[in-house]
C-alpha cells in the first residue's frame, strides 16, 4: 500500500516563508502523481489550492505556489499571513489512484 | 456557480447500509471524474472512491473495497455511494468532490454515525 508522508506540524512567523513537502513510499514525486494540495481550517469543508502540481485555482492567493524539490512536491507560502493557520493536505495520483498525505498542521505565530 | 451537496448520512447500526447521494450543479457533471472523500471526527482525508465520466470505470480504497459502491446518473447529475457492511470506523463526514480541475469543488459533507 502507498504511503503519502507530510510534515505533521510546522510553525512560521508571519511574513515568513514556509515550505510544506509532500513525500511518496513509491520513490520520488513527479508531475506524472499530478499533486494536489488542499487547506481546510477548523469546522469548514477542504479547499483546493493548487493542482497537477503548480496550477492555481482562480481563488489561490497569489503567496501560494507549488512545485517539485528534492523529490517531493511542495506547497511554498512566502508572506505568511495569520489567516493560512489551518491544516494543508497533499494527494498523488498512483496507478490512477488518489491518496491522501496525513496532513501538516501550520501554525502561525 | 459549481455547486455540490450531499444528502443520505445518517446514525446506522454496524452491519447496516446507506446510500449516499451528492447532486451536482453549474457545471458539465458528465465530462469530470468524480470522487467520495472521508473525514473521521478529528482525523485527517482519506480518498474512498472515484468514477469516471460515463461510469465505465470505478476504484476504491483497500480499506472499503467489496463494501462500497460507487455510481452515477449523468441524466440526473447525481453521483451515488452504496456503503454496506458500516463499520464503526466507517464513522465520518462523507465529502463528493471533484479533484484535480481547474475551479475544483467539495460538497459540505454528510455525516455518517456507526454505532450501536
Amino acid at each position: 500500500q502507498t504511503v503519502v508522508t507530510q510534515e505533521p506540524s510546522l510553525t512560521v512567523s508571519p511574513g515568513g516563508t514556509v515550505t510544506l513537502t509532500c513525500a511518496s513510499s513509491t520513490g520520488a514525486v513527479t508531475s506524472g502523481h499530478a499533486p494536489n494540495w488542499f487547506q481546510q481550517k477548523p469546522g469548514q469543508v477542504p479547499r483546493a489550492l493548487i493542482y497537477s502540481t503548480n496550477n492555481k485555482h482562480s481563488w489561490t492567493p497569489a503567496r501560494f505556489s507549488g512545485s517539485l524539490l528534492g523529490g517531493k512536491a511542495a506547497l511554498t507560502l512566502s508572506g505568511v499571513q495569520p489567516e493560512d493557520e489551518g491544516d494543508y493536505y497533499c494527494l498523488l495520483y498512483h496507478n490512477g489512484a488518489p491518496e491522501f498525505g496525513g496532513g501538516t498542521k501550520l501554525t502561525v505565530l | 456557480e459549481v455547486q455540490l451537496v450531499e444528502s443520505g448520512g445518517g446514525l446506522v447500526q454496524p452491519g447496516g447500509s446507506l446510500r449516499l447521494s451528492c447532486a451536482a450543479s453549474g457545471f458539465t457533471f458528465s465530462s469530470f471524474w468524480m470522487h467520495w472523500v472521508r473525514q473521521a471526527p478529528g482525523r485527517g482525508l482519506v480518498w474512498v472512491s472515484h468514477i469516471n465520466p460515463d461510469g465505465t470505470t470505478t476504484d476504491y480504497a483497500d480499506s472499503v473495497k467489496g463494501r462500497f459502491t460507487v455510481s452515477r446518473d449523468n441524466a440526473k447529475n447525481t453521483l451515488f455511494l452504496q456503503i454496506n457492511s458500516l463499520r464503526v470506523d466507517d464513522t465520518a463526514v462523507y465529502y463528493c468532490g471533484r479533484i484535480n480541475y481547474p475551479g475544483d469543488t467539495w460538497g459540505q459533507g454528510t455525516l455518517v454515525t456507526v454505532s450501536s
